[in-house]
């Protein structure tokens, strides 16, 4: 059965400290694997799209790396404005242009 | 680039009345569109794909003659939610991918809709 998980399910970070979010999945014939941002209330924001393994993304302070099971999205210094839930999403052939989303972390970050 | 609006932003409605949520691509041209249900501290749940003149297609467990789904053009679907439930209320959002060959998709802000 295709899954996509993430962890830690909550995170905590205070202001400057530099972590990883993780995304595992199971999914056969992978199209892709993205990452967004979503605020309270808001629509996800996309960030980064990852195609194969050993690609790697960056923008600002996140960076997003893909392997065969799994995708790290890095964090370095964090600040408290990167507060959000990150969710992971894969396509798959064979399966229309439909993800499949993880279930997200929340990351908090204290000033 | 890739801006998705969506309206209303929040709306309250009377149980048993119908509810259509905008959902439109400001900057490019989205053949196909997606339509999300979002719980509380949940992930997004995908209801129904659709692609420009054609029928939506409806993912297992979702009621097609509840939420009609209309995809007119390559910047406008709409979803209609019917007879509606206070068990209907929830988080509603979209998304749109663009005519071209990435397979991104850019999401609306939601709708919150509450029935009473």
């Amino acid at each position: 059965e295709d899954q996509v998980t993430q962890s830690p399910e909550a995170l905590r970070l205070q202001e400057g400290e530099s972590s990883s979010l993780n995304c595992s999945y199971t999914v056969s014939g992978l199209r892709g694997l993205f990452w967004y941002r979503q605020d309270p209330g808001k629509g996800p924001e996309f960030l980064f799209t990852l195609y194969s393994a050993g690609e790697e993304k960056e923008k600002e302070r996140l960076k997003a790396t893909l392997t065969k099971k799994e995708s790290f999205l890095h964090i370095t210094a964090p600040k408290p404005e990167d507060s959000a839930t990150y969710l992971c999403a894969v396509q798959k052939y064979n399966y229309g242009q439909n993800f499949v989303f993880g279930p997200g972390t929340r990351l908090s970050v204290l000033p | 680039g890739a801006v998705v609006s969506q309206h209303p932003s929040w709306v309250i409605c009377k149980s048993g009345t119908s509810v259509k949520i905008e959902c439109r691509s400001l900057d490019f041209q989205a053949t196909t569109m997606f339509w999300y249900r979002q719980f509380p501290k949940q992930s997004l749940m995908l209801m129904a794909t659709s692609n420009e003149g054609s029928k939506a297609t409806y993912e297992q467990g979702v009621e097609k003659d509840k939420f009609l789904i209309n995809h007119a053009s390559l910047t406008l679907s709409t979803l209609t939610v019917t007879s509606a439930h206070p068990e209907d209320s929830s988080f509603y959002i979209c998304s749109a991918r663009s005519s071209g060959s990435s397979y991104e998709q850019y999401f609306g802000p939601g709708t919150r809709l509450t029935v009473t």
